[in-house]
């Protein structure tokens, strides 16, 4: 299947500063790339999708001043969490839509686990 | 979006086939029905994707009924390294990333 990397795995930030997520489909060109948040024992709940060379669509409840999206190429989705708080402290994952022959199909990056002290 | 509707856990020993069942009475005619594996502190991995009768690669099997209300997924021979919890998503094939994550079926293997 297809392969997206997602990195950093794991990121200890101090509160106030910016943390930077990559994310990167590496044999497949995607238009489009989602942003998700999960805690603890939760599923999975979508911050954002990100579309290639525009601006990304926020869900309801996000704040896009706080998570910055950057979509620059059709294998680089980048997530800022600006001026971290601990209550930003989570598991976040980003996913590709790869276009396969009947439907598209998500593949997810493996998660960041930011810590905000 | 459809709403999916998951056994919150499910208990399994070596060996067996496990049948996890997915509700989602208001599937649309162009949504498909996707299964994925998420381990703790990874991203969720692709299992098996349909849209009618059955499917089956190498992992996995999925069934689906003819009216498409529910599916289910199929693991045979499970073992201790298939604990994890499995998502089922429902979603139009131009917007599979907006599929909405249900809570999920944890499954436990045990030997």
């Amino acid at each position: 299947g297809a392969v997206v990397s997602q990195h950093p795995s794991r990121v200890i930030c101090k509160s106030g500063t910016s943390v930077k997520i990559e994310c990167r489909s590496l044999d497949f060109q995607a238009t489009t790339m989602f942003w998700y948040r999960q805690f603890p024992k939760q599923s999975l709940m979508l911050m954002a999708t990100s579309n290639e060379g525009s601006k990304a669509t926020y869900e309801q409840g996000v704040e896009k001043d706080k998570f910055l999206i950057n979509h620059a190429s059709l294998t680089l989705s980048t997530l800022t969490v600006t001026s971290a708080h601990p209550e930003d402290s989570s598991f976040y994952i980003c996913s590709a839509s790869y276009p396969g022959t009947s439907n598209e199909k998500l593949f997810f990056g493996s998660g960041t686990q930011l810590s905000v002290l | 979006l459809a709403k999916t509707t998951q056994p919150i856990s499910m208990d399994s020993y070596e060996g067996q086939e496990v049948n996890i069942t997915c509700s989602h009475n208001n599937i649309a005619t162009n949504d498909y029905i996707t299964w994925y594996q998420q381990f703790p502190s990874q991203g969720p991995r692709f299992i098996i994707q349909g849209y009618k009768t059955k499917v089956t690669n190498e992992v996995a099997s999925l069934f689906i009924p003819a009216d498409r209300k529910s599916s289910t997924l199929s693991l045979p021979r499970v073992s201790l390294s298939d604990t994890a919890v499995y998502y089922c998503l429902v979603g139009a094939w131009t917007n599979a990333g907006k599929s909405t994550f249900g809570d999920g079926t944890t499954l436990t293997v045990k030997p």
